[in-house]
């Protein structure tokens, strides 16, 4: 099991324009939260999706948007970057219901945006 | 508001000395906490979480309510253990996916 896989690794892209981030789920798992881990700091949540619907959203502005897919994956996009949207920006997945335990976060390891 | 501190950036110790990372929470109700770590060129993976009161790779860590802290601890620290250490916190229903991280604690064991 590859566990979560996060798409792309790295990008760079300028102010104004729009990104879009991938996430796989690990196997057996139907819920996938995103983070945006600025560089010192510690991982800030974003919003999670189950059921192909936005369940939960931290405080982040509508710029800020997922979908989730049949298969469980998930996409993050970001409109009109701003520069202080530069970070790592991770994918978490985990089970909502069934075996105890099963609704630990398990983090893919990132993608990296840099916005100049 | 829920919150979680470490007050701590960098803990230096050498190897064989006890470690305490400690990590202090700010929530009204009944929190779920973990910690997360990350070694060098990793993924953030769980180290333990205080529902499960295990001690994984000879750390542990005690949910003090009255204090409201989480503080994590090892006897003898190894250089292995060397690696960026978060707190998080879970409130409300054991389904969401939100974690309140800290802002990290770097480890680091010295031969």
């Amino acid at each position: 099991d590859a566990g979560v896989t996060q798409s792309p690794t790295h990008l760079i892209k300028t102010r104004g324009q729009q990104v879009t981030l991938r996430c796989s789920p690990k196997s057996g798992h139907d819920t996938v939260s995103w983070y945006q881990q600025a560089l010192g700091q510690g991982p800030q949540f974003i919003f999670q999706y189950y059921e192909e619907e936005e369940r939960q959203r931290g405080n982040f502005p509508d710029r800020f948007s997922g979908h989730q897919f049949p298969n469980y994956s998930s996409e993050l996009n970001v409109n009109a970057l701003l520069l202080g949207d530069s970070a790592l920006y991770l994918c978490a997945s985990s089970r909502r219901r069934g075996l105890t335990g099963a609704n630990v976060l398990t983090f893919g390891a990132g993608s990296r945006l840099t916005v100049l | 508001a829920q919150r979680v501190t470490q007050p701590e950036k960098l803990l230096s110790v050498f190897k064989g000395a006890p470690v305490e990372l400690k990590c202090n929470y700010s929530y009204s109700g009944s929190p779920e906490l973990f910690w997360y770590v990350q070694y060098s060129r990793q993924r953030l993976q769980l180290l333990l979480r205080h529902i499960s009161r295990e001690s994984i790779k000879g750390f542990t860590a005690d949910l003090n309510k009255g204090e409201t802290s989480f503080h994590l601890k090892k006897p003898f620290a190894q250089e292995e253990d060397s690696a960026m250490y978060y707190c998080a916190l879970r409130g409300g229903s054991s389904n969401t996916g939100k974690l309140i991280f800290g802002q990290g604690t770097t480890l680091q064991v010295k031969p």
